[in-house]
């Protein structure tokens, strides 16, 4: 696609329901990263892959959120459990190449998810 | 999550005043990369840094890539009202993660 697609846009859930959230990167980018992003603060990291393999998941909170790419284009973050803290802007970036030049990433529109 | 500290946080000036802002790492980068958001946007891509020392210029903008690796400034000139809003520097880790500044929340008044 023509750039970084994310959806839902919104998501409002319940207090723990599984959410589930993806990522279309731009076409042919190798790279695909998963960051969080609260009001008014940076994008704080949270996972990446290089095609399909998961290459640091150090940034992920805690073991109810997961990450994966299988056929190394779309990803899907899941949360499971939600919980009040969870509720923040969850943004995906696409770079073309993996680890070298230009290493620029580029950003989707972002999934604000609110848990009530 | 690693953060990397950017100053000033905030910045009220007058259009056609120049601004500098900076970010310090306490880790090594080989990328430097400038970011603008505004609201409800992602961030977009200004400038990116290759090499320790290197200093690019896109339009209005100037960045430098400090010679330690764990530094960065940007610089925008004659600022203008579409300036607004706020920057975040990222530096690329030698494992490829992107990690982001605090941000730096610009506003010019006309």
């Amino acid at each position: 696609g023509a750039g970084v697609s994310q959806s839902p846009r919104y998501k409002v859930t319940k207090r723990g329901q599984d959410v589930a959230l993806r990522c279309d990167p731009i076409s042919g980018h190798v790279s695909l990263y998963w960051y969080r992003q609260a009001l008014g603060q940076g994008p704080e990291f949270l996972t990446y892959f290089n095609y399909e393999a998961q290459q640091d998941k150090s940034g992920l909170p805690n073991d109810r959120f997961s990450a994966e790419r299988p056929e190394g284009s779309i990803s899907t973050l899941t949360i499971q459990r939600t919980e009040q803290r969870d509720s923040a802007m969850y943004r995906c970036a696409s770079s073309y190449l993996a680890g070298g030049p230009p290493g620029e990433l580029f950003f989707g529109e972002g999934s604000r998810l609110t848990v009530l | 999550g690693q953060q990397l500290n950017q100053s000033p946080q905030s910045m009220f000036i007058q259009e056609g005043e120049d601004v500098s802002m900076n970010c310090t790492s306490s880790s090594i980068f080989n990328t430097w990369l400038w970011y603008k958001q505004d609201p409800g946007e992602g961030p977009v891509l200004l400038i990116a840094l290759y090499k320790a020392g290197e200093l690019t210029s896109n339009g209005r903008l100037t960045a430098q890539f400090g010679i330690t690796r764990k530094d960065s400034f940007l610089n925008i000139s004659a600022s203008i009202p579409s300036d607004v809003g706020i920057y975040f520097c990222a530096g690329r880790s030698v494992g490829n993660q992107f990690y982001f500044g605090t941000g730096t929340s610009l506003t010019v008044i006309p």
